[in-house]
């Protein structure tokens, strides 16, 4: 499985843009990015994917590189109930997610 | 409309015992995995079907772990001679396609082994 490396933990102030990297440099041609959250004591929650293009959507703004080996996910404005664990994975369909350990992010009032 | 259910939320066995976990997928999807989560970690990949049959069952750790899915829909991970390392939470999710698919997951089960 291709695998992903990303900070262990960041912080935020609360109402700023936060921006979460993602390395990803065994990136094959079709897995697509995947990002989830997990709220302390809740299920992961889906935030976005993509493949090739920059994504959009209501919660979130997901930005890959041009090669691929690396992507961004983007918070726009940064709320208390944004604080949660962050996975970027690589999923190339059927079988499974890898998580590994994922950001913490803490968003500070 | 009603997510993946899971149920019991909470388990207490002893070393030794048989333990069952029930997972109620999102109704009409078609995949669904399995997944366990140790004390800050990010899950582990179990077991995936995609409807009744195990389509990859390379994450179960040994044979004392089974999972069946006989109707396509609900799900019970049956764990065998427990023990105290299985202590984790257990997830559930279920997807309405496998590629590149979202995943809706449960609220997990804490299973404690004693």
């Amino acid at each position: 499985d291709a695998k992903t490396t990303q900070p262990n933990s960041m912080e935020s102030n609360e109402e700023e843009p936060v921006h979460l990297p993602c390395n990803h440099s065994t990136i094959s041609g079709t897995d697509y990015i995947h990002w989830y959250r997990q709220l302390p004591s809740q299920g992961p929650e889906y935030v976005i994917h993509g493949l090739t293009s920059n994504v959009n959507n209501r919660m979130a703004s997901l930005a890959i590189a041009e090669d691929r080996k690396s992507s961004t996910l983007i918070l726009h404005r940064a709320t208390l109930r944004d604080a949660a664990v962050y996975y970027c994975i690589l999923f190339e369909g059927g079988n499974q997610f890898y998580f590994g350990t994922g950001t913490s992010l803490t968003v500070i009032p | 409309g009603a997510g993946v259910s899971q149920t019991p939320s909470n388990k207490v066995t002893e070393k030794g015992k048989y333990v069952e976990l029930r997972c109620d997928p999102i109704s009409g999807h078609t995949a669904l995995y399995w997944y366990r989560q140790s004390l800050g970690q990010g899950p582990e990949f179990l077991i995936y079907f995609q409807g009744t049959g195990a389509a990859d069952d390379s994450g179960l750790p040994n044979d004392r772990f089974f999972a069946v899915r006989p109707e396509g829909s609900v799900s019970t991970l049956k764990i065998q001679r427990t023990e105290r390392g299985d202590s984790a939470v257990y997830l559930c999710a279920s997807s309405p396609w496998g590629a590149s698919g979202e995943q809706f997951f449960g609220p997990g089960t804490r299973l404690t082994v004693l």
